[in-house]
C-alpha cells in the first residue's frame, strides 16, 4: 500500500467554482503534513502546511482528520491561475523526518 | 522564496559523460534530499542527507552518487551517462525539527542523447 493516496483526477472546473482534493495517508506515524503545488515542468512549491486544528490561507482551507488519517484541501473562487498539480505530502518522524508525496491531482480552471 | 539553487537548469549530453549536478542552499538546513521526476509521474526519491557526511540512497535505486562535505553544498554525480538517465532532477533542503516543510530548487532537466 502506498504511504500517500490521491486521486489523480484530472478535475476540469469552472472559473469560480469551489473543489476539493483528498489525501489518506497510510502510517500512523506521520506527524507534519503539507500541500504543494506544481505546475507543469516546474518544482513543486509549498502551497500551505496542515495543521490539526485546520487552517486557511486566503482562498484556501486545510484541514486533517488523524483518526481517519486524511487529509483534505479545499479551493473557493477557483481562479484560472489555480491550474496546477497538488501534492499531498506527509513526513515521518519514525524514518528520520522522511517526506512521502503522493502521485498529485490535476487541476484546470476552464474560463 | 527559498534560497536553493540548482546548476544548470538544461544540460544534454552525449552518453558516457561524466555529470555533476549541483545544488546548493543558503538556509544552513541539515537536510538535503534529491528527487528524480518524468514528465507527468510522480517524485521518487533516490538520495538524502542529514548532515556533512551523511548520505543515504533513497526508494529508486539510482546509479548516481552523492557527496555532503559542507553543509550548504549536496552534489549529484553520474559517472556514465546513459539515455535512461534522462529525466528532471529535483534537489531540496529542510530545516530540522518537526513540522518543517521541504524547499525545493528549480531542478535541473537532464538530457542524454
Amino acid at each position: 500500500r502506498k504511504e500517500v493516496e490521491q486521486d489523480p483526477g484530472p478535475f476540469n472546473v469552472p472559473e469560480g467554482a469551489t473543489v476539493a482534493f483528498n489525501c489518506t495517508y497510510s502510517n500512523s506515524a506521520s506527524q507534519s503534513f503539507f500541500w504543494y503545488r506544481q505546475d507543469c515542468r516546474k518544482e513543486p512549491k509549498l502551497l500551505m502546511s496542515v495543521y490539526s486544528s485546520g487552517n486557511e490561507d486566503g482562498r484556501f482551507t486545510a484541514q486533517l482528520n488523524r483518526a481517519s488519517q486524511y487529509i483534505s484541501l479545499l479551493i473557493r473562487d477557483s481562479k484560472l491561475s489555480d491550474s496546477a498539480t497538488y501534492l499531498c505530502v506527509v513526513n515521518r518522524k519514525d524514518t528520520g523526518n522522511q517526506f512521502y508525496f503522493g502521485t498529485g491531482t490535476s487541476l484546470t480552471v476552464i474560463p | 522564496e527559498a534560497d536553493i539553487y540548482q546548476t544548470p537548469r538544461y544540460l544534454v549530453i552525449g552518453t558516457g559523460k561524466k555529470i555533476t549536478l549541483e545544488c546548493s542552499q543558503t538556509m544552513g538546513h541539515d537536510k538535503m534530499y534529491w528527487y528524480q521526476q518524468d514528465p507527468g509521474m510522480e517524485l521518487h526519491l533516490i538520495h538524502y542527507s542529514y548532515g556533512v557526511n551523511s548520505t543515504e540512497k533513497g526508494d529508486l535505486s539510482s546509479e548516481s552518487t552523492v557527496s555532503r562535505i559542507r553543509t550548504e553544498h549536496f552534489p549529484l554525480t553520474l559517472e556514465s551517462a546513459r539515455p535512461s538517465h534522462t529525466s528532471q532532477y529535483l534537489c531540496a533542503s529542510s530545516d530540522r525539527g518537526t513540522g518543517r516543510p521541504q524547499h525545493f530548487g528549480d531542478g535541473t532537466r537532464l538530457s542524454i542523447l
